[in-house]
């Protein structure tokens, strides 16, 4: 079955700390993606990154960076120099099918000034 | 990238009524779409999947006769919260398949709150 799992259920930093954010998976698929969104107060979903089972390789955006470890099923996320504007709920998916997601419970990530 | 708009962003209604919730690819044929619901600080949990001009599937533990979904072109899936309840009350959100292997782009969510 598929599965997401992320422990850490709120984390606060001071403004500039960096913070990974953590995603644990299970899929019985030999090939799958990966996905993390972002869901301000608003309540929209915005995405941030889509990874290939295939592509091992780390990603880095601005100040977010992904680490995707296929041996441990992990799929975590770092904020370096987390700003206020980053705080919000993060989700780590998988799909189910193609377009069908599973996602984890969320990252209340809360950023003080 | 692709666009899905959601309308209403929020309703408040009396319980007992029913209320719709629009789901729009703006820019884009959608043969599938998805309806997640989102109690307060929780996940967001698929409920059914919209298929155009067939019936939806719903998840285990959803109810078909209260959540309403009808998909009726390639551009329109409604979900219709029929005899409210308060404990319906959440954030409904729905995303489209593009037909496109990418990422399934997702509306703005609605909030419903029943009275």
């Amino acid at each position: 079955a598929q599965k997401v799992t992320q422990a850490q259920t709120e984390i606060s930093v001071v403004e500039k700390e960096d913070v990974t954010l953590d995603c644990v998976y299970e899929t019985r698929d030999t090939t799958y993606y990966l996905f993390w969104y972002k869901q301000p107060p608003s309540g929209e979903l915005v995405f941030l990154i889509r990874r290939n089972s295939f592509d091992e390789q780390n990603e880095i955006s601005g100040r977010y960076s992904w680490n995707f470890q296929k041996s441990t099923s992990s799929f975590n996320f770092t904020i370096t120099a987390s700003q206020v504007v980053d705080s919000a709920v993060y989700f780590c998916a998988l799909p189910s099918g193609t377009y069908k997601y599973i996602f984890g419970t969320g990252t209340r990530l809360k950023v003080l000034a | 990238g692709a666009v899905v708009s959601q309308h209403p962003s929020w309703v408040i209604c009396k319980s007992g009524t029913s209320v719709k919730i629009e789901c729009r690819s703006l820019d884009f044929q959608a043969t599938t779409m998805f309806w997640y619901r989102q109690f307060p600080k929780q996940s967001l949990m698929l409920m059914a999947t919209s298929n155009e001009g067939s019936k939806a599937t719903y998840e285990q533990g959803v109810e078909k006769d209260k959540f309403l979904i009808n998909h009726a072109s390639l551009t329109l899936s409604t979900l219709t919260v029929t005899s409210a309840h308060p404990e319906d009350s959440s954030f409904y959100i729905c995303s489209a398949d593009t037909g496109v292997n990418t990422e399934a782009f997702f509306g703005q969510g609605t909030r419903l709150t029943v009275v």
